[in-house]
This record gives C-alpha cells, sequence and structure tokens, in this order.
C-alpha cells in the first residue's frame, strides 16, 4: 500500500514570506507526527496529532508555526513570517494510533526541504 | 539538554568489516528504542524496534540491543557492504514523540 507521501518535496522561498508544507498519512492511521531536521541533527518533534486534535505541539518553536488536520487524515504545516533559520528538511510521520506509555511503529514520509533565502 | 547521544558521529571503514554504532539515552524510564537508516535527501527507513521489554532484535546482518540499565543501545551491522553508506539514527520513545540522537554518519567503501 501507499507510504506517507508530503508535499512539495522542495520549497524555496523569501524571508518573511507564508508557506505550506503537507502531509498525506497512511490510510488508517489515527496519530500523525512533525518532526523537523537541521543540517547534521537529528529530527526535532514539533506536533502530534490524534485525529484531528493536536494532542501535543510542544515542539514548534514559536507562534509562526501552525499545524492543522481538519478531517483527520491530511495534515498542512504552516508557517507565517519565514525567517532563514526555518530552513530545514521537515519530515512527517503516521501510526496507526498514540497513547501515553505505549508506542506503535511510525512510518516517515521523504520529507519537504524548506529553503529560506 | 541533549537526551540522546551518539557515538561516533562519523565512521569511514572497508567493506567487510564488522561495526558497532552506539547510542545512549538519559532517561532510563525508556518505553521502546528505534533504529532508523537516512540515505541523503530522504526520509528515515525504520531498522529495527526493541521494545522496552526486550533486550535485543535481530534482521539479518543488523543485530541492536538495549540494556536500560545503563542507558544504553547498541546496533551491529555485520559484514559491512558499501549499500549499508547512511546515516544511522537512533530514537526513544518519549511518552509520545521519538526523541531521536544526532546519527552516526557511515561511510563503507569497497
Amino acid at each position: 500500500g501507499a507510504g506517507v507521501s508530503q508535499t512539495p518535496s522542495n520549497k524555496v522561498t523569501e524571508k518573511g514570506k507564508y508557506v505550506e508544507l503537507r502531509c498525506d498519512p497512511i490510510s488508517g492511521h489515527t496519530a500523525l507526527y512533525w518532526y523537523r531536521q537541521s543540517l547534521g541533527q537529528g529530527p526535532e518533534f514539533l506536533i502530534y496529532f490524534q485525529g484531528t486534535g493536536a494532542a501535543d505541539d510542544s515542539g514548534l518553536p514559536n507562534d509562526r508555526f501552525f499545524a492543522v488536520r481538519p478531517e483527520g487524515s491530511v495534515s498542512t504545516l504552516k508557517i507565517q513570517r519565514t525567517e532563514r533559520g526555518d530552513s530545514a528538511v521537515y519530515l512527517c510521520a503516521s501510526s496507526v494510533s498514540s497513547g501515553s506509555g505505549s508506542y506503535n511503529e511510525q512510518f516517515f514520509g521523504p520529507g519537504t526541504r524548506l529553503t529560506v533565502l | 539538554k541533549q537526551e540522546v547521544t551518539q557515538i561516533p558521529a562519523a565512521l569511514s571503514v572497508p567493506e567487510g568489516e564488522n561495526l558497532v554504532l552506539n547510542c545512549s539515552f538519559t532517561d532510563s524510564a525508556i518505553y521502546n528504542l528505534q533504529w532508523f537508516r537516512q540515505d541523503p535527501g530522504k526520509g528515515l527507513t525504520s531498522l529495527l524496534l526493541i521494545q522496552s521489554s526486550q533486550r535485543e532484535q535481530t534482521s539479518g546482518r543488523l543485530n541492536a540491543s538495549l540494556d536500560k540499565s545503563s542507558g544504553r543501545s547498541t546496533l551491529y551491522i555485520a559484514a559491512s557492504q558499501p549499500g549499508d553508506s547512511a546515516t544511522y539514527l537512533c530514537a526513544k520513545w518519549g511518552t509520545d514523540k521519538l526523541i531521536f540522537g544526532t546519527g552516526t554518519r557511515l561511510q563503507v567503501f569497497p
């Protein structure tokens, strides 16, 4: 079956612009995660959704970052007034469900490489 | 605060060598530990998942162990091949998110 897909694969924008990054999870996966990976670093957690609601958004760096998942499937990560420091690879992952103390394997998409000039 | 540390940061070896990649974590209350592979410009591919009740997992030439008392996990790669060249990431499950190390960049040359 289809895996997690992310669009666009690459996005180049200018400082101060608004961008949207899309994630299509595996069908039937109720949990969806966004991570950000800077050059030479491991991915860092941003936000996770259980269904339509953001269960944990503690990783969002500031209020310029926002994510939605209105129908419990596709998610969009939105970044306002982009800064050069936002340049990174944004990874999305999904799993069948999520819960405190229990882990269901996360499946990752190929990522969106965002470059802010 | 670096919760997950990977050593070495980079490794270059000739084909055929057996390798050891190390991962250490500060919080012993670990639920699960997972090893991933990442090729340049690509997403993450899961290699091995060790449940908290397990001590090791094996898949082909890969073997991962978990020692919660010492806060360490080790990934063994037997008889390395050039196709094993990639970045290897370990991640622990932190209640509701994966917490990653910074990775080990492996290059296996013919």
